[in-house]
């Protein structure tokens, strides 16, 4: 499965742009890149998915370039409510299961 | 419309009593998946239900933990002889299909286990 490297922690202010940058140098051709959020005492939570170019949906965009060795979610005009910890994920798909393999994930801290 | 749901959502167990965790995934989910999440880490997957059947069960981490899904629907991580380094957060997870990598997968609250 594709290793995936992502910041461990970003800040930001109120309205915002953010954008989260995930590095997957190994990623195989049928790999999907994920990303979920995950507020504290909460499960984590699906954002957005892509295979390649951009994908947007009324929460974020994710952008990945041609080689897909990485991707970047953005989020638009972030709140304080965006604060979390967002997980990129390549390669879910293992053998004969779906499980999902996290890495640390990037703690996002929005500030008033 | 209910997500999934766990129970307890707290529970506290002194070293080497038995805990039983529990599930509900979203009713007709196929799929359904345990992860542990201990403290700052992403969750860690330990096994994963197609229906009634157990496909893999890799990240188990050792014989004191086990699982089942009897009816495919609702299912109950058990933990045996609990030991401190077993504290953490319980995540069970679901997703309508079987054998699709790009599903969605929706999670539970969690259960948080403290061992004493």
């Amino acid at each position: 499965l594709a290793k995936t490297t992502q910041p461990i922690s970003m800040d930001s202010y109120e309205g915002q742009e953010v954008n989260i940058t995930c590095s997957h140098n190994n990623i195989a051709t049928n790999d999907y890149i994920t990303w979920y959020q995950q507020f504290p005492s909460q499960g984590p939570r699906f954002i957005i998915q892509g295979y390649k170019t951009k994908v947007t949906n009324e929460v974020a965009s994710l952008f990945i370039p041609a080689d897909r060795k990485s991707s970047t979610l953005s989020l638009p005009r972030v709140s304080l409510s965006d604060t979390a910890v967002y997980y990129c994920l390549v390669g879910a798909r293992a053998r004969n299961t779906d499980k999902l393999i996290f890495g640390t994930g990037t703690r996002l801290q929005v500030f008033p | 419309g209910a997500g999934v749901s766990q129970s307890p959502r707290y529970k506290v167990a002194k070293r080497g009593q038995d805990v039983a965790l529990r599930c509900d995934p979203i009713s007709g989910h196929v799929s359904l998946f345990w992860y542990q999440q201990a403290l700052g880490q992403g969750p860690e997957f330990l096994t994963y239900f197609q229906n009634e059947a157990q496909l893999d069960k890799s990240g188990l981490p050792s014989d004191r933990f086990f699982a089942e899904r009897p009816e495919g629907s609702v299912s109950t991580l058990k933990i045996q002889r609990t030991q401190q380094e077993d504290s953490a957060v319980y995540l069970c997870a679901s997703s309508p299909r079987q054998g699709v990598g790009t599903d969605t997968q929706y999670f539970g609250p969690g259960t948080r286990l403290t061992v004493l």
